[in-house]
């Protein structure tokens, strides 16, 4: 069974503390893993797909990384509009095709004080 | 564009009552699917569908029927309502890996 974890659960930085999120999964066998960003009462937004342990990738003030067992969602100098809950998912499959139904993490929710 | 649209916005039931929570998307993609999120619990999809004329299930999708007829439209079916669905759900629709949500609506089934 494939499973998503995330930490922390609240995050609570200052504007300009630069801090991490954690998304650790297991498995069987990754066709992508996914970030997305939640506002409150609203739909999930994309963020970033990553494919393979080693591959980074950046957008603005976020920048996500890969291993083999966990994603990392880096945030640099934060600003309050970054406040939100951020959600992992993983898909299980390969590039050429794979399960249509992704695993959830349920989230962490960062808010940061000007 | 108006991307994901989903009606209605929020909507309470009496448990047995049946009704449709309707998703339309106009970015032509094939991939559609519903979620709902739960306190507490990740986002879980009930069904989804790889084109026209083809749908399948998710994690959890009992008590729940789907259709698509078109590439816009996806509509969800809720049969016989119970307390246990009440929730938010999330329509969302694809290209490739890059998943589009629609804003949700919010059922409470009484």
């Amino acid at each position: 069974e494939d499973q998503v974890t995330q930490s922390p659960e609240a995050l609570r930085l200052q504007e300009g503390e630069s801090s991490s999120l954690n998304c650790s999964y297991t498995v069987s066998g990754l066709r992508g893993l996914f970030w997305y960003r939640q506002d409150p009462g609203k739909g999930p937004e994309f963020l970033f797909t990553l494919y393979s342990a080693g591959e980074e990738k950046e957008k603005e003030r976020l920048k996500a990384t890969l291993t083999k067992k966990e994603s990392f969602l880096h945030i640099t100098a934060p600003k309050p509009e970054d406040s939100a809950t951020y959600l992992c998912a993983v898909q299980a499959g390969s590039l050429s095709g794979g399960s249509y139904i992704p695993t959830f993490g349920r989230g962490t929710s960062l808010i940061v004080h000007p | 564009n108006a991307g994901v649209t989903q009606t209605p916005k929020f909507q309470v039931l009496k448990t047995g009552q049946s009704m449709t929570l309707q998703c339309a998307q106009d970015m032509n993609h094939e991939y559609m699917s519903w979620y709902r999120q739960d306190p507490g619990m990740g986002l879980r999809l009930i069904h989804y569908s790889v084109g026209a004329g083809i749908t399948d299930q998710g994690e959890v999708p009992n008590g729940y029927n789907v259709s698509r007829s078109t590439t816009e439209d996806f509509p969800l079916r809720l049969l016989s309502a119970a307390p246990s669905q009440t929730s938010v759900y999330f329509c969302a629709s694809s290209y490739v890996d890059e998943q589009f949500f629609g804003p949700g609506t919010r059922l409470t089934v009484l």
